[in-house]
């Protein structure tokens, strides 16, 4: 993958709402998908991914969607919590041997 | 497992100076990487490894160089630091690059300031 254009930037919500991040990419050789969360002062760590023959998975209250043909996949987190503040990175991959980072949305959910 | 594991936690280097972070990984993956983080930013990644003996430059090389003589180990060499490169650095594996097996495991980062 080339290029990876994630957004929002920031996000708020109030907790139980719904938030979604959506992330373009350019590289029609993209097959790997996946997201990491990552908390203040802390590492990333993947929360779910997604292959390039799957349109939508699920994991709990997180989801994720993939449209080839637009080349766009989202994140989508459903009744949200105090814990989902994070920064959130999608990522793709194709036949390079690395991943290629959106810049980050940063999330807050407020009570 | 310990997971990556990354030496030092945190360092202060004067400008000119020179020192290495160190990343080990014992899950026996072929894949690693190294990024920087500069304050509210994503992730940039500096070089990579596909295996012991192969490293390849990734999005911003310049003022570092690694190194692969093992699968566990992959160093990242800082020459001559500058201000610019006051960052977390980020070791992370991989036992493939994508798919299945494709999560990157990310060390805990080496937060390092330049003066």
């Amino acid at each position: 993958g080339e290029n990876v254009e994630q957004h929002p930037s920031t996000l708020s919500v109030q907790e139980g709402d719904s938030a979604v991040i959506k992330c373009t990419y350019s590289d029609s050789a993209s097959n790997y998908f996946p997201w990491y969360k990552q908390e203040l002062g802390k590492r990333p760590q993947l929360i779910i991914d997604i292959r390039s023959n799957v349109g939508e998975k699920k994991d709990q209250r997180i989801a994720v969607t993939l449209n080839k043909t637009a080349k766009h996949f989202s994140l989508h987190i459903t009744e949200t919590q105090p814990e989902d503040s994070a920064v959130y990175f999608c990522a793709e991959t194709g036949t390079a041997s690395k991943l290629t980072f959106g810049t980050g949305t940063r999330l807050q959910v407020t009570l | 497992n310990a997971g990556v594991t990354q030496t030092p936690k945190f360092r202060i280097l004067k400008i000119g100076q020179s020192m290495t972070l160190q990343c080990t990984q014992d899950m026996n993956h072929n894949y690693m990487y190294w990024y920087r983080q500069d304050p509210g930013m994503g992730l940039k990644l500096i070089y990579y490894s596909v295996g012991a003996g192969i490293t390849d430059k990734g999005e911003v090389p310049n003022g570092y160089n690694v190194s692969r003589s093992t699968t566990e180990d992959f160093p990242l060499r800082l020459e001559l630091a500058a201000p610019s490169q006051t960052s977390v650095y980020f070791c992370a594996s991989s036992y493939s690059p994508g798919g299945v097996d494709g999560e990157q495991y990310f060390g805990p980062g080496t937060r390092l300031t330049v003066t």
